[in-house]
């Protein structure tokens, strides 16, 4: 079993749509969560990163932790069509290993 | 600030050669983190620096090494490629605070794809 499960995708929406991308993980000890973007060809963008249960919000992103089920959300409202990409999550055992874990990785196109 | 560099940006070798990647992290980053992207695996940890030495250290075979340097910029080198190394190298830099406590932010640089022939 991978230690944090995405579902690769794709996903593709209606522009204007809320999207909701998840992973699972499966190692309670895991602190500190993180969501990336990447674009075709570019390194991995970081979007938010949080460590605590409950929801955080930036603009039109919000990323929702439920350690209890060992579950973390992201949630795009009103999406754009330049929100295409790869979205990945990323999870930090400890605060000392310097080493995130990264899910597949979700492929999400936004369609005009 | 400017992000996270790494050069080159494109690399092609041939099976056995070897190669040296380069990574320079954001002003003030002390911590550089090595990653491979390739479409089967994901993304995988390879390695971490910091304070010119090696934290902690991912799956991979001893042919995958780095050093820091004191003004931070990391290498990473790979020997005696594979064709299974092919994939996209990625550096991320992170604020590292100076107790040693490793902190979670970290920032990618563009990657270095490399080709293995």
């Amino acid at each position: 079993q991978k230690e944090v499960e995405q579902d690769p995708g794709p996903l593709s929406v209606p522009e204007g749509a809320i999207v909701s991308l998840n992973c699972t993980y499966s190692n309670s000890a895991f602190q500190y969560f993180m969501w990336y973007r990447q674009y075709s060809r570019k390194g991995p963008e970081l979007l938010m990163y949080t460590y605590s249960s409950g929801n955080k919000e930036d603009g039109r992103f919000t990323a929702q932790v439920d350690k209890s089920s060992k579950y973390i959300s992201l949630f795009i409202r009103d999406s754009q069509p330049s929100d295409s990409a790869t979205y990945l999550c990323a999870i930090m055992g400890s605060s000392n290993t310097g080493k995130l874990i990264f899910g597949q990785g979700t492929t999400l196109q936004v369609k005009p | 600030k400017a992000g996270v560099t790494q050069t080159p940006r494109y690399l092609i070798k041939t099976r056995g050669q070897q190669v040296t990647l380069s990574c320079s992290p954001i002003s003030g980053h002390r911590s550089v983190s090595w990653y491979q992207q390739t479409p089967g695996q994901g993304l995988q940890f390879l390695f971490e620096y910091f304070s010119e030495t090696q934290r902690n250290k991912g799956n991979f075979p001893g042919r995958f090494s780095g050093r820091q340097f004191s003004n931070s910029r990391s290498e990473m080198n790979v020997s005696t490629l594979e064709l299974g190394d092919s994939a996209l190298y990625l550096c991320a830099s992170s604020p590292r605070i100076g107790d040693g406590t490793s902190h979670y932010e970290q920032y990618f640089g563009p990657g270095t794809r490399l080709t293995v022939t």
